[in-house]
């Protein structure tokens, strides 16, 4: 089984580039989410959807744009990289629901 | 909104130990309370949620506790091994968004030595 898969696993990025991490899931999860892993600040939630055509955001979302046209994907968009945005990011989804969180194995950013 | 501590950054037993994790929360207490391992390199992977109504809840080595009156719960791992070598994060929901997320400690390093 898939389930979460994230690409690509690494990418360097100078300051005011744009891209896209992609994100999708195999298991017909509603819930989808973005969190940043920075060191000594554990993870934090960037962005969220609670189904195609609806997202919401997170503790930390400026930076950022997603969308949710389909239930399987959630591409996050960097509009204009900074070196603030240096991080692991994760990728995670649910079924709807108090249940586990199915997270990707990360998208590893640098921007210099 | 409310704050997860996760009070030992870095905790180091012997093989065979019971390791015990410790996690507490600030404000209300959550309806569900999850903890996660992550290895180098890797997305967490959940291990256990505890509602709660459940004081305790027990998985093959691993206990979980939740305590609501001390806003706490414990994580423990009996006969502790090499393998068990993580990160493990503790995690609950918060509801102040238009649906629960889930928010995470920053948690706690275990390096079991043989």
């Amino acid at each position: 089984n898939a389930g979460v898969t994230q690409t690509p696993k690494f990418q360097v990025l100078k300051t005011g580039q744009s891209m896209t991490l992609q994100c999708a899931q195999d298991m017909n999860h509603e819930y989808m989410s973005w969190y940043r892993q920075d060191p000594g600040m554990g993870l934090r939630l960037i962005h969220y959807s609670v189904g195609a055509g609806i997202t919401d955001q997170g503790e930390v979302p400026n930076g950022y744009n997603v969308s949710r046209s389909t239930t399987e994907d959630f591409p996050l968009r960097l509009l204009s990289a900074a070196p603030s945005q240096t991080s692991v990011y994760f990728c995670a989804s649910r079924e709807t629901g108090v249940g586990e969180l199915f997270f990707g194995e990360g998208s590893r950013l640098t921007v210099l | 909104s409310q704050k997860i501590e996760q009070n030992s950054e870095a905790l180091n037993i012997q093989e065979g130990k019971t390791a015990t994790l410790t996690c507490n929360y600030t404000n209300y207490s959550p309806a569900y309370l999850q903890w996660y391992r992550q290895d180098p390199g890797r997305g967490p992977v959940f291990l256990l949620l505890i509602r709660e109504n459940e004081k305790e809840k027990r998985k093959e080595r691993l206990k979980v506790t939740f305590d609501t009156t001390l806003k706490q719960s414990l994580f423990h791992i009996t006969a502790s091994q090499p393998a068990d070598s993580a990160t493990y994060l503790c995690a609950l929901w918060d509801y102040g968004g238009s649906q629960g997320n889930l928010i995470f400690g920053k948690g706690t390093k275990l390096s079991v030595k043989p």
